[in-house]
């Protein structure tokens, strides 16, 4: 199956400091991208969508000055975390749709220690 | 908006025994797709199985297999002759099949709450 990456798989950072997270798409093109943020033991809660060439779509509740999303290219979308503290600290997920065949790809995640 | 219910935060089963997990969802519209994900300790997410609204035939796939019951928007996953690589975290999913507002909806998943499975030898 499709492959999606997402880099790096772990970070640790100081509070105040900004980390920014890759998600690829290794082999098709995605023009929507997905990103999730999972506590453990809990579900995914989608942050925002992401599409390419143009603006995210970021669901209630979630600061898009905080968490600043690009798409850029048919294969990459990156998530800034922007002035990071211990409360962001979490698992972070993107998915890649693929629009030929409507089947949606998840990255192995990111784990955000923020000290 | 759309919701996916999985009432069951942990189950567990005996080595080759059956289980079944169960999930409802809430929704208006009639096209739509309902997927089972499992999330190893690894934490990747793998789709195990998936089921299109309009098909009435329930999916499946190997030792997977679903019960989908649309009236009642129910959409259950049984596993049979459970193995202990079956042990994850399971999630019901849903994902409309229409193009929201602009379009930027499309492919956006709504997960339930997810379920534990325990797997003993």
């Amino acid at each position: 199956g499709a492959v999606v990456s997402q880099h790096p798989s772990r970070v640790i950072c100081k509070s105040g400091t900004s980390v920014k997270i890759e998600c690829r798409s290794l082999d098709f093109q995605a023009t929507t991208m997905f990103w999730y943020r999972q506590f453990p033991k809990q579900s995914l809660m989608l942050m925002a969508t992401s599409n390419e060439g143009s603006k995210a779509t970021y669901e209630q509740g979630v600061e898009k000055d905080k968490f600043l999303i690009n798409h850029a290219s048919l294969t990459l979308s990156t998530l800034t975390v922007t002035s990071a503290h211990p409360e962001d600290s979490s698992f972070y997920i993107c998915s890649a749709l693929d629009h030929l065949t409507s089947e949606q790809f998840f990255g192995p995640g990111t784990r955000l220690t923020v000290l | 908006a759309q919701t996916v219910t999985q009432s069951q935060p942990e189950m567990s089963v005996q080595e080759a025994e059956t289980v079944t997990l169960s999930c409802t969802y809430d929704t208006s519209e009639s096209d739509y797709y309902l997927f089972w994900y499992k999330q190893p300790p690894s934490r990747q997410m793998i789709l195990v199985i998936r089921q299109e609204a309009y098909k009435q035939q329930n999916a499946t796939e190997n030792r997977f297999s679903v019960n989908f019951q649309k009236a009642a928007k129910s959409f259950s996953l049984k596993i049979s002759d459970s193995q202990l690589g079956d042990a994850a975290m399971y999630f019901c999913a849903y994902r409309s099949n229409g193009r929201g507002a602009g379009g930027t909806s499309y492919g956006k998943l709504t997960f339930g709450q997810g379920t534990i499975l325990t797997v003993h030898p």
